[in-house]
């Protein structure tokens, strides 16, 4: 079965910082290209970071642009998010996806992982 | 930054009928457009990508459109499965971003 499990969330201050891990089965993960995007609570999906298959290229959206750095660990069959300076805005549910072989739409979600920044 | 605008923010729809959800791009995506379902406490779900090129596994009645920078998701005789909210998606020259979604209720 084809499968991305998020983990590494919490509850955490302003200003720390915390690792997201993505662990990926059912797939070669070397094939495909990664993906990070969070929902705020009640609020709508945002796309935060993506990895190309050999972790030649990657990507951040402006909001976490200088804060964030995605990596990818092949052996592992693993994606990480390393999140630095958290804000409150940051607080969100944040899924890992995988990118289709035939398109770049995100055709494998996770359940995700709750990150709540406050004091 | 590529602004996908969703309309309308909420839609009733009496179960059997037609919905139409329409997603505008300020700018080309070319046919770079996905939709996704997504329901409470659930990921999303993927529906269709390519602008009109159905997932794997989505019912036939689930289809995707496209004229030029306005895409249309349709779903031609609502089940009550399908009552969740719905996202576009351009993923244009590495570049993404999400329409604000398009909640579809029942009537």
């Amino acid at each position: 079965e084809v499968q991305l499990v998020e983990s590494g969330g919490g509850l955490v201050q302003p200003g720390s910082s915390l690792r997201l891990s993505c662990a990926a089965s059912g797939f070669t993960f070397d094939d495909y290209a990664m993906h990070w995007v969070r929902q705020a609570p009640g609020k709508g999906l945002e796309w935060v970071s993506s990895i190309s298959w050999n972790g030649g290229s990657i990507g951040y959206a402006d909001s976490v642009k200088g804060r964030f750095t995605i990596s990818r660990d092949s052996p592992k069959n693993s994606l990480y998010l390393q999140m630095n300076s958290l804000r409150t805005e940051d607080t969100a549910l944040y899924y890992c996806a995988r990118v289709g072989l035939q398109t770049d739409a995100f055709d494998i979600w996770g359940q995700g992982t709750m990150i709540t920044v406050s004091s | 930054e590529i602004v996908m605008t969703q309309s309308p923010a909420t839609l009733s729809v009496s179960p059997g009928e037609r919905a139409t959800l329409s997603c505008r791009a300020s700018q080309s995506v070319n046919s770079n457009l996905a939709w996704y379902q997504q329901k409470p406490g659930q990921a999303p779900r993927l529906l269709i990508y390519d602008a009109s090129i159905r997932a794997t596994g989505i019912p036939a009645r689930f289809s995707g459109s496209r004229s030029g920078i306005e895409f249309t998701l349709t779903i031609s005789s609502l089940q009550s499965e399908d009552f969740a909210v719905y996202y576009c998606q351009q993923y244009n020259n590495w570049s993404y971003t999400f329409g604000q979604g398009t909640k579809l209720e029942i009537k």
